[in-house]
């Protein structure tokens, strides 16, 4: 089944704990992206990949870190969480192609409170 | 700078009667126009696109959208509601010279079918 994973689906940490989300692809995509789910502001992109090794920032960087290394994943680092990052997180996915009109999958969410 | 608008929070109908979910957009250049579905502890589904030609673009579950280039609209439609289509629904956007950039969503709107 063509999906996008992401783990964990919940997680409560504490202000400074390093922590990674993780998230795979298995439709061989080339364009994957983060994106944060805060109400009444709708998905907020945080960063995204056109391949291998190719990271950018989106419109809400900042305390984030990402890397891809292997094109099926794209994991979301957190190396000091703060209260303002409490969050639904959603990674994505999409075959990349010029102009980039390609829908995007998405995974089924991470739900992410920092206390 | 790519924007999209949806001007209410909610939208409520009742089943049977016919739906409508507003969205308008700003972008430089030609745009690219999507809709996503979002159900309950779930993550974004794709709905339809609007990428050229016709302007009235059928997708998923019943759901049309249609273009409006001159009132920058892509309102999404469906000529009788159900009650499975309660959801929250989001309006994206890239525009058509800008490979690689974010997917602009709107801030949602929540869409109550009654029985």
């Amino acid at each position: 089944e063509a999906q996008v994973t992401q783990n964990p689906r919940y997680l409560i940490t504490v202000t400074g704990k390093k922590l990674t989300v993780t998230c795979s692809q298995n439709m061989n995509h080339e364009y994957m992206s983060w994106y944060r789910q805060d109400p009444g502001l709708g998905l907020r992109q945080i960063y995204y990949s056109m391949n291998v090794e190719v990271t950018d920032k989106g419109d809400v960087p900042e305390g984030y870190k990402v890397s891809r290394k292997e094109k099926r994943n794209f994991p979301l680092i957190l190396e000091s969480p703060s209260p303002n990052q409490t969050s639904l997180y959603f990674c994505a996915s999409s075959l990349w192609t010029s102009g980039m009109y390609n829908e995007q999958f998405f995974g089924p969410g991470t739900r992410l409170t920092v206390l | 700078a790519q924007s999209v608008a949806q001007p209410e929070d909610q939208v409520n109908v009742a089943e049977g009667n016919p739906l409508t979910v507003k969205c308008t957009y700003s972008v430089s250049g030609n745009p690219y126009l999507f809709w996503y579905v979002q159900y309950p502890n779930r993550g974004l589904q794709f709905l339809l696109k609007y990428i050229t030609g016709d302007n009235l673009v059928k997708g998923s579950y019943g759901f049309e959208a249609e273009f409006n280039k001159s009132q920058t609209s892509f309102h999404l439609k469906k000529p009788s509601a159900l009650v499975s289509d309660s959801a929250l629904y989001f309006c994206a956007v890239r525009a058509e010279n800008q490979a690689g950039t974010a997917l602009i969503f709107g801030k949602g709107t929540t869409l109550s079918v009654s029985s």
